[in-house]
């Protein structure tokens, strides 16, 4: 079975610092993962996917993130926070075959000015 | 412009009412899904349907119908069964084919109860 787990529910940064928020998986095959954002009342919006070819993945607005399978992490990065990046934040791990997606717990970012 | 369309985006259910809350997708995409987020918590599967006329229940299915009868379409009936309906429902849908392709989603619709 597979599992993704949010360390982390809720971040705070302020604008112009870093941004980690991190995220481990559980599976048995080699996953797809996916970050998403979601602002209030909206729905998801994806940033940036991984699919067995590069492991350190761009995506949009500045984010990126790397898949260490080695530490089954697939944390996501930011150089330098901005105040519309505070959302909420979902990892997500896929195995194509059994149309199986698992969605962590979700992370909130709050960027202080 | 393609993508997913819910509506309405807020609903309010009496006591002992069945409420259909549609999605309706021009993208083309195979597989339609249907989510319950409650506050502070992941997504979490109500059903999802990967073709016309074919659905399956996901992790939380009591309380709940879907149809598939158009590719474009899969509305979620609550019905009176589910006594915990008051949470934002997303619909999203994917395509099956060039392997493992991200959900796309609507902008939710949030349901109340009166």
């Amino acid at each position: 079975a597979q599992s993704v787990t949010q360390l982390d529910s809720h971040v705070s940064v302020s604008e112009g610092t870093p941004v980690l928020l991190r995220c481990n998986y559980s599976s048995s095959y080699s996953p797809s993962l996916f970050w998403y954002v979601q602002h209030p009342n909206k729905g998801l919006q994806l940033l940036l996917k991984y699919t067995s070819a590069a492991t350190l993945v761009k995506g949009i607005n500045g984010f990126e993130a790397e898949f260490k399978k080695s530490e089954t992490s697939f944390h996501l990065t930011k150089p330098s926070a901005h105040m519309s990046d505070a959302a909420e934040y979902f990892c997500v791990v896929s195995y194509y075959n059994n149309n199986d997606m698992r969605f962590g717990a979700g992370t909130r970012l709050t960027v202080k000015p | 412009d393609g993508g997913i369309t819910q509506s309405p985006k807020y609903l309010f259910r009496k006591e002992g009412q069945n409420v259909t809350l549609s999605c309706e997708q021009n993208l083309n995409h195979d597989a339609m899904y249907w989510y319950r987020q409650d506050p502070g918590q992941g997504l979490r599967l109500i059903y999802y349907s990967q073709i016309v006329n074919d659905f399956q229940k996901g992790d939380i299915a009591e309380g709940y119908s879907v149809s598939r009868e158009k590719k474009e379409s899969f509305p979620l009936t609550v019905t009176s069964a589910q006594k915990n309906p008051t949470a934002f429902y997303l619909c999203a849908s994917r395509t099956r084919q060039l392997g493992d392709q991200p959900q796309h989603f609507g902008d939710g619709t949030r349901l109340s109860i009166l």
